[in-house]
């Protein structure tokens, strides 16, 4: 099993949908966990930190469920510009881990006119 | 503005051949990371620093070496390179705390003929 796994994609959505990003990871002792959008040839970029009480950023909502293992991210009111792949970030401290980043094989949105 | 600079946007190089790829940041980030990117198969761990000189192995180190003589400086080394070695080779860097973001260098795309 994969430390952590994403939603299978495409998604290809019409500008103005909602679209909603599910992520699973296997390492209960994780602690910390996160978003990252990369663009077509760019390099990843934090898009938002996840927390168990749930955090918003304008248009985005992100949600963690620890006692699942699960954490989401919701896009509300899709643009054209937010077609990009969105990778969900886990990681975890213990001895000799030093905040290893663990990264889902990212899930690939187009947003159409 | 922070940074993560990696020497080399492309590269081609023989099979066997020796192959350093640099990796230089300027935040005094303690922890930096090697990944590569293969599509379908997303960011996987190669291997990752969180101090001088300490390095541990991600989820697919074979066939590749790092180093780690300065804080700011993080080396992947591929001893032989070899064919199944061709990839989008991404350099990151963050803090040691828990939830730090990582800042990715643009990446080097490694062709090995």
């Amino acid at each position: 099993r994969k430390e952590v796994e994403q939603d299978p994609g495409p998604f290809n959505v019409p500008e103005g949908a909602t679209v909603a990003f599910n992520c699973t990871y296997s390492n209960s002792a994780s602690q910390s966990f996160f978003w990252y959008r990369q663009d077509c040839r760019k390099e990843p970029k934090l898009l938002m930190s996840v927390y168990s009480s749930g955090n918003e950023d304008g248009r985005f909502t992100a949600q963690l469920n620890r006692a699942s293992q699960y954490i989401s991210l919701l896009i509300r009111d899709s643009k054209l510009s937010d077609s990009a792949t969105y990778l969900c970030v886990v990681a975890g401290w213990g001895y000799n881990q030093g905040g290893k980043l663990i990264f889902g094989q990212g899930t690939e949105l187009s947003v159409k006119p | 503005d922070v940074k993560v600079t990696q020497s080399s946007r492309y590269l081609v190089k023989r099979t066997g051949e020796k192959v350093f790829l640099e990796c230089v940041q300027d935040m005094d980030h303690e922890n930096m990371f090697w990944y590569r990117q293969d599509p379908g198969l997303g960011l996987r761990l190669i291997y990752f620093s969180y101090d001088v000189k300490m390095k541990e192995k991600g989820d697919i180190p074979e066939g590749y070496s790092v180093s780690r003589e300065k804080k700011e400086r993080f080396s992947l080394i591929l001893e032989s390179a070899s064919t199944n070695q061709t990839s989008m080779y991404l350099c990151a860097s963050s803090q040691l705390q828990v939830g730090s973001e990582a800042f990715f260098g643009q990446g080097t795309r490694l062709t090995v003929v």
